[in-house]
């Protein structure tokens, strides 16, 4: 079956500066790639997402490429903010059923 | 429409009893997702239904674990016998199947289970 990896667990950086959190996948028929940001105490909330036919998406400050050949997808966050600090998830859709298999998660802190 | 909601926020309960956890999805939501989260993971896939079907189900999840959801709207999740092992935060969402725009879940704030 799908599986995610993501790195770095853990990531630190002073406000303003940029965050970038990498992930690859195992099924090479995964079509479709969220993220999820999840604040302490509430369920992880969609931030973005990218199908298998686009090389990257933005919206706004933050921004998804996918390298299929390679089978990684990265998340980058520009001009980072307080409230950017959270877990980040990426995901991956494999072909079979309607599931999104989940990474391990990255716990970003961002310095005032 | 308020989101997903899940209920109860929290349960403690001892080894070797059952519990049920309640989810609403967003109304016009006919798909319903649970995850099963533990401290410092990615939530886990459990099982998911498109409308009152259940179409699959995670080859990880115990035959103690059954979740419902009978007219396609809310949908419980029942652990009968609990163990420790169970001890997490069960999570729910939901989605709108043939969005053009993705496939993206809502989630609810989930349901911390603890036993004792």
């Amino acid at each position: 079956g799908e599986n995610v990896e993501q790195h770095p667990s853990t990531l630190s950086v002073q406000e303003g500066d940029s965050a970038v959190i990498k992930c690859t996948y195992s099924d090479s028929a995964s079509n479709y790639f969220p993220w999820y940001k999840q604040e302490l105490g509430k369920g992880p909330q969609l931030i973005i997402d990218i199908r298998s036919n686009v090389g990257e998406k933005k919206d706004q400050r933050i921004a998804v490429t996918l390298n299929k050949t390679a089978k990684h997808f990265s998340l980058h966050i520009t001009e980072t903010q307080p409230e950017d600090s959270a877990v980040y998830f990426c995901a991956a859709r494999p072909p079979s059923g309607d599931k999104v298999i989940f990474g391990p998660g990255t716990s970003l802190s961002v310095i005032p | 429409d308020t989101g997903v909601s899940q209920d109860p926020r929290h349960k403690i309960t001892k080894r070797g009893q059952n519990v049920t956890f309640r989810c609403d999805p967003i109304s016009e939501h006919n798909r319903l997702y649970w995850y099963r989260q533990t401290l410092g993971q990615g939530p886990e896939f459990l099982t998911y239904f498109q409308n009152e079907a259940q179409l699959e189900k995670s080859r990880l999840l115990s035959d103690r674990f059954s979740a419902e959801r009978p007219k396609g709207s809310f949908s419980t999740l029942e652990i009968q016998r609990t163990e420790q092992g169970d001890s997490a935060m069960y999570l729910c969402a939901s989605s709108l199947s043939g969005r053009i725009q993705g496939y993206g879940y809502t989630f609810g704030s989930g349901t911390r289970l603890t036993v004792v």
